[in-house]
C-alpha cells in the first residue's frame, strides 16, 4: 500500500524559507522508474508542478521557480524534502507530494498523492 | 515553456449526459498527456496517462484520446460522483492546464 504524507509549518513569514518533508511508504525511491514530485495549489486556483526527484537522484524544477527551489531525498528514511526560499504571500497554497512513475518513453504520471498541507505566508 | 489550454473552464450537464473536455498544447507533445480528477477538498486522482491509457481501477466511462497538440477527455455517461474539477497535464514537462469544473445541471 502506497502512502505519502506532507509535513511542515502551516504559517511562514514573508522572506522566510519554507521546508516541507514528504514521508512515504509502499515503494522505494531507489527503484528504477520511481520518483517523487511536489505540486502546489493556491486556494481556488489550478495545480502547479514545482519539482521532481528521481531514483537516480536527478532533479527537475519548474522554470518559473527554479531559482527558489531545492529538492532532495533520503532514501534510507523514505523522505523527500523541498525547500523554497524567499516566501511571499502569493506562495500561500496547499502543497502536495506525489509518487511519480517514469515510463520508458520518457513521460511521467502522478499515481499516488498525499493529502496536502496548507501553507500560509503572512506577517 | 509548453502551455496547456483547457476548455471549457466550467460546464453543467445532466446525469447520463456525455461530457467532453479539450486540452490544447502550445506545441507537439506526442501522446504525453495525463488527466486528473480533483474533488473538493481532496487531492487529485490520476484517471488517464499517456493520452488514452486508463489507470487501474478507474471506471470505463472515462476515456481520453488525441496526440500532437489536441486532446479530448470524455465521460460517456455523467454520474453524480463525477462532480469535480478535471485537469490535463503535459507529462513530459509536467505543466498542468487550468482545469474544468464539472457540475450537475
Amino acid at each position: 500500500q502506497v502512502t505519502l504524507r506532507e509535513s511542515g509549518p502551516a504559517l511562514v513569514k514573508p522572506t522566510q524559507t519554507l521546508t516541507l518533508t514528504c514521508t512515504f511508504s509502499g515503494f522505494s525511491l531507489s527503484t528504477s522508474g520511481m520518483c517523487v514530485s511536489w505540486i502546489r495549489q493556491p486556494p481556488g486556483k489550478a495545480l502547479e508542478w514545482l519539482a521532481l526527484i528521481d531514483w537516480d537522484d536527478d532533479k527537475y524544477y519548474s522554470t518559473s521557480l527554479k531559482t527558489r527551489l531545492t529538492i532532495s531525498k533520503d532514501t534510507s528514511k523514505n523522505q523527500v524534502v523541498l525547500t523554497m526560499t524567499n516566501m511571499d504571500p502569493v506562495d500561500t497554497a496547499t502543497y502536495y507530494c506525489a509518487r511519480t512513475t517514469a515510463t520508458y518513453s520518457g513521460s511521467y504520471y502522478f499515481d499516488y498523492w498525499g493529502q496536502g498541507t496548507l501553507v500560509t505566508v503572512s506577517s | 515553456d509548453i502551455q496547456m489550454t483547457q476548455s471549457p473552464s466550467s460546464l453543467s450537464a445532466s446525469v447520463g449526459d456525455r461530457v467532453t473536455i479539450t486540452c490544447q498544447a502550445s506545441q507537439d507533445i506526442s501522446n504525453y498527456l495525463n488527466w486528473y480528477q480533483q474533488k473538493p477538498g481532496k487531492a487529485p486522482k490520476l484517471l488517464i496517462y499517456d493520452a488514452s491509457n486508463l489507470e487501474t481501477g478507474v471506471p470505463s466511462r472515462f476515456s481520453g484520446s488525441g496526440s500532437g497538440t489536441d486532446f479530448t477527455f470524455t465521460i460517456s455517461s455523467l454520474q453524480p460522483e463525477d462532480i469535480a474539477t478535471y485537469y490535463c497535464q503535459q507529462s513530459g514537462k509536467l505543466t498542468f492546464g487550468g482545469g474544468t469544473k464539472v457540475e450537475i445541471k
